[in-house]
């Protein structure tokens, strides 16, 4: 069975803080994501990464930094926590290219961000 | 302004009613997907449509894709507890696949 594993479901974190939330995907994919939900506004992409050692900018990488170091791992880095970053993050990886063919994103379970 | 509009946005409804569920643009998609999301879970993928007209069923669920590719619906028939949850679209416009959207999604209550 396919599987996406956030490293922590629920954290509360102080402004200025440094944040790290880990992915760790066992299906070989090369393609990774991590997403922000936020309700009323969807999923927005916040970085993605297509190989190792490769990252682009989604549509909202201010504030955020990430880490793709081997295939399996990917890491979002929130460099000084401010509190516009609480929130939901999803880390998603896919076979395909975003938009490529008919690719499928397999979601982890979310890491629900607040931050005081 | 959302490039993908989900319609409605809340929805709470009877086990047994039947309910559909939008997805509209203005712009052409290559393909659109839906997901479903659970209460404290990430999205599943349900389906995806890639040919205008296209109609799929999954069980009681069935997926249109509009015969111009700017819309997709869900419809859902005698819906049960367990329909319950947050029923996102999402896909790639036809001219740019490097970008994907996702809708703002419609969550779906389903009462027993």
């Amino acid at each position: 069975d396919v599987k996406v594993t956030q490293s922590s479901r629920y954290l509360v974190k102080r402004t200025g803080e440094k944040v790290f939330l880990e992915c760790v995907q066992d299906m070989d994919h090369e393609n990774m994501f991590w997403y922000r939900q936020d309700p009323g506004l969807g999923l927005r992409l916040i970085y993605f990464s297509y190989d190792v050692k490769m990252k682009e900018k989604g549509d909202i990488p201010e504030g955020y930094s990430v880490s793709r170091e081997k295939k399996e791992r990917f890491s979002l880095i929130l460099e000084s926590a401010s509190t516009n970053q609480t929130s939901m993050y999803l880390c998603a990886s896919s076979l395909s290219r975003l938009g490529r063919g008919t690719g499928e994103l397999f979601f982890g379970e979310g890491s629900r961000l607040t931050v005081l | 302004t959302q490039l993908l509009e989900q319609s409605p946005q809340f929805l709470s409804i009877q086990e047994g009613e039947n309910l559909t569920v939008y997805c509209n643009s203005s712009s052409v998609f290559s393909s659109l997907q839906w997901y479903r999301q659970e209460p404290g879970e990430g999205p599943v993928l349900l389906v995806t449509v890639v040919t205008g007209g296209e109609v799929k069923k999954l069980k009681r669920l069935t997926f249109q894709f509009g015969d111009a590719r700017k819309d997709s619906s869900l419809h859902i028939t005698a819906a049960q507890p367990g329909d319950t949850g947050l029923y996102l679209c999402a896909g790639p416009l036809i001219y740019n696949f490097n970008k994907f959207y996702f809708g703002s999604g419609t969550k779906l209550n389903v009462k027993p």
